[in-house]
């Protein structure tokens, strides 16, 4: 079935190394994708979005991109800080009749070693 | 701007007990969702509205009721509560409801006994 899943459940990096957290979609007729970072009791934060039509979109210290032909996500995070140890979830619109609804992933927990 | 605000905060109900999750936003946007996220299934749509006046099903509806009351709030309620609905509920709104980050509220934490 149609599903939206990350490869890794756990990620642990060292404070300052970059990270990479990927995604999995399947439904190629998506066309939009956000990653929401989630900290403990809090809900998810919007980190940053892409539009199908792209394959790179950059923000402040975070990167995604976009691999349409095989249907995958990731999103970098330059020199990782202890602030960015979290739940990481990507979400696909998935396009319905009524129109668009965000499917979220199972999410990724970053771990920041100091 | 406070954003969505969602309350209560914890809520411990019975089985077969009824309560209304309140949220309210005051970004003026036209969509609204409530979702669910219990551990290991990520987050689940129970309902949305589109634009005020609408209402429409998500993936596991069953259970709940909505209320689109204005622009600004979306209820959600639980008319017979079961222990399958102890979760943390989040509430969000976006511009609308095509291709517009969702912002979400810090959640209500519900356990049902």
């Amino acid at each position: 079935g149609e599903s939206v899943g990350l490869h890794l459940p756990t990620l642990s990096v060292q404070e300052g190394d970059n990270s990479i957290i990927n995604c999995a979609y399947s439904n190629s007729a998506s066309d939009y994708f956000i990653w929401y970072k989630q900290e403990s009791g809090k809900g998810p934060q919007f980190i940053i979005d892409i539009r199908s039509n792209m394959d790179k979109r950059q923000g402040q210290r975070v990167t995604v991109l976009l691999n349409k032909t095989v249907k995958h996500l990731s999103l970098q995070i330059a020199a990782t800080q202890p602030g960015d140890s979290a739940v990481y979830f990507c979400a696909e619109n998935r396009i319905y009749n009524q129109g668009g609804k965000l499917i979220f992933g199972q999410g990724t927990e970053l771990s920041v070693k100091p | 701007n406070a954003g969505v605000t969602q309350t209560p905060k914890f809520q411990v109900l019975k089985t077969g007990q009824s309560m209304t999750l309140q949220c309210a936003q005051d970004m003026n946007h036209n969509s609204m969702y409530w979702y669910r996220q219990d551990p290991g299934m990520g987050l689940r749509l129970i309902y949305y509205s589109a634009s005020e006046g609408t209402t429409d099903k998500g993936e596991v509806p069953n259970g709940y009721n909505v209320s689109r009351l204005n622009k600004r709030e979306f209820s959600l309620r639980l008319e017979s509560a079961a222990p399958s609905q102890t979760s943390v509920y989040f509430c969000a709104s976006s511009r609308d409801s095509n291709n517009s980050p969702l912002h979400f509220g810090n959640g209500t934490r519900l356990t049902v006994t």
